[in-house]
């Protein structure tokens, strides 16, 4: 069975410019987070889909970020404009049921530098 | 916001010698958990852990939930070359949206 996957796994853009994160959750997974890591710090939470619905994106740090889930399967995290402090690494997850006791399966990550 | 403080920040250590890393927060926690992540993957789940004073175990490694519900310890004995990558704590409570709040990350080079 297939993992997590997120496109590209690399992104350098310059400060103003766009960029579109993309995940595939595992198949069947209801659930898909999405959660960042600048350098050198903490994981953080930034949003949660329970299928195309979102559960909760109190994490997501402005309103230059978008995320979506069209018809419940992939979802895309759009950065416009992008600025030099949302470079890090966004890592999507997934996982069946939420809650305390469910296993969240997360993807390689997506480098992205803001230049 | 919720709060983990991990420690140490990076261990650099011998092959076979006992590893131990912790986890310290002023907010209490329902679960804790512990996640490796090898370089270029994403992190993987190695313990959780539901109940205060649970102690656990998966082959190596030793995870405890503090009795006060605000820190974790995780050991890993006799390590291995493989061992190596960063090591994140992470708790989870209904009270703070269930959401799961990271540490910063351990990271562990072992000489081999």
């Amino acid at each position: 069975e297939a993992g997590v996957t997120q496109f590209p796994s690399h992104s350098v853009i310059e400060k103003g410019q766009t960029v579109t994160l993309r995940c595939d959750p595992i198949s069947g997974h209801d659930n898909l987070y999405w959660y960042r890591r600048v350098m050198g710090k903490e994981i953080k939470f930034l949003l949660h889909f329970v299928k195309e619905s979102k559960q909760d994106e109190s994490g997501m740090p402005n309103n230059r970020f978008l995320a979506e889930r069209t018809g419940g399967t992939y979802s895309t995290l759009k950065v416009q404009p992008a600025e030099l402090e949302d470079s890090g690494v966004y890592f999507c997850a997934s996982s069946q049921d939420p809650g305390t006791t469910d296993t969240q399966y997360f993807g390689p990550g997506t480098r992205l530098t803001v230049l | 916001g919720q709060q983990l403080n991990q420690s140490p920040q990076s261990m650099f250590i011998q092959e076979g010698e006992d590893v131990s890393m912790n986890c310290t927060s002023s907010s209490i926690f329902n679960t804790w958990l512990w996640y490796k992540q090898d370089p270029g993957e994403g992190p993987v789940l190695l313990i959780a852990l539901y109940k205060a004073g649970e102690l656990t175990s998966n082959g190596r490694l030793t995870a405890q939930f503090g009795i006060t519900r605000k820190d974790s310890f995780l050991n890993i004995s006799a390590s291995i070359p493989s061992d190596v990558g960063i090591y994140f704590c992470a708790g989870q409570a209904l009270i703070y949206g269930n959401k799961r709040v990271f540490g910063a990350g351990t990271i562990l080079r072992v000489k081999s």
